[in-house]
């Protein structure tokens, strides 16, 4: 099975928190998450490797994510405000750094 | 920094004919990786072809090409005999060696119509 997201659509108000859950394709041990929208495209948020953060781009700390033991990742959007109206994508790739990401059907978050 | 341009924002075609996506980059690191996806309504990512930055040969795999060319940072994708179905917007993207990390250029939405 290919990488897994949920929920499917959320629908959020200005101040609540959200978090999205990905599991990855099985195997695979890094789990990378974006951010798409119309203005700034497809951006990338943070990825995880062993349970470990291992890399982070450009986001506010309203942004955090952490990874499970068997790989499953969450990422947590806390305070929201309507510019995190998004698709979220999370990619999954295995242990080897030349490996290639998969991606999962994505969760839209609108922000009301 | 690294940054991934696809200067066709639409392109349209007719059922058949060959079509081209232009993308170029920018990197200063010495091993990179480029991808195309492709992103169909439905909204998931699907990974198309994958070159490293030693590996200059092009290849045809299918109904898609590709022509990696380091000279002019140049990373461009053809799809011959173009279907309905390839509708969707493509997108470009880079990986500097190791990091993970892809960025993506803008996307060419194409649309093949019948």
């Amino acid at each position: 099975t290919g990488v897994t997201q949920s929920p499917t659509h959320l629908i959020k108000t200005r101040g609540q928190q959200v978090t999205l859950s990905c599991s990855p394709i099985s195997g695979h041990r890094s789990v990378s998450w974006y951010q798409q929208t119309p203005g700034q495209g497809l951006q990338f948020l943070f990825e995880y490797f062993s349970e470990t953060q291992r890399n982070k781009g450009n986001f506010p700390g309203r942004f955090s994510g952490r990874q499970f033991s068997n790989s499953r990742s969450e990422m947590n959007v806390s305070t929201l405000e309507l510019g995190d109206s998004a698709l979220y994508l999370c990619a999954s790739s295995s242990t080897d750094h030349t490996d290639t990401q998969y991606f999962g059907p994505g969760t839209r978050l609108t922000v009301l | 920094a690294q940054k991934v341009t696809q200067a066709q924002t639409e392109i349209s075609v007719v059922e058949k004919e060959d079509v081209t996506l232009d993308c170029v980059y920018e990197t200063r690191d010495t091993t990179y990786y480029l991808f195309w996806y492709k992103q169909p309504p439905s909204g998931e990512l699907v990974f198309l072809i994958r070159r490293n930055s030693f590996d200059e040969q092009n290849e045809i795999s299918g109904r898609y090409s590709w022509n990696f060319q380091k000279s002019t940072s140049s990373f461009n994708f053809t799809i011959t005999a173009s279907q309905v179905v390839d509708s969707a917007v493509y997108f470009c993207a880079l990986e500097q060696g190791g990091s993970e990390k892809l960025v993506f250029g803008k996307g060419t939405k194409l649309t093949v119509n019948p």
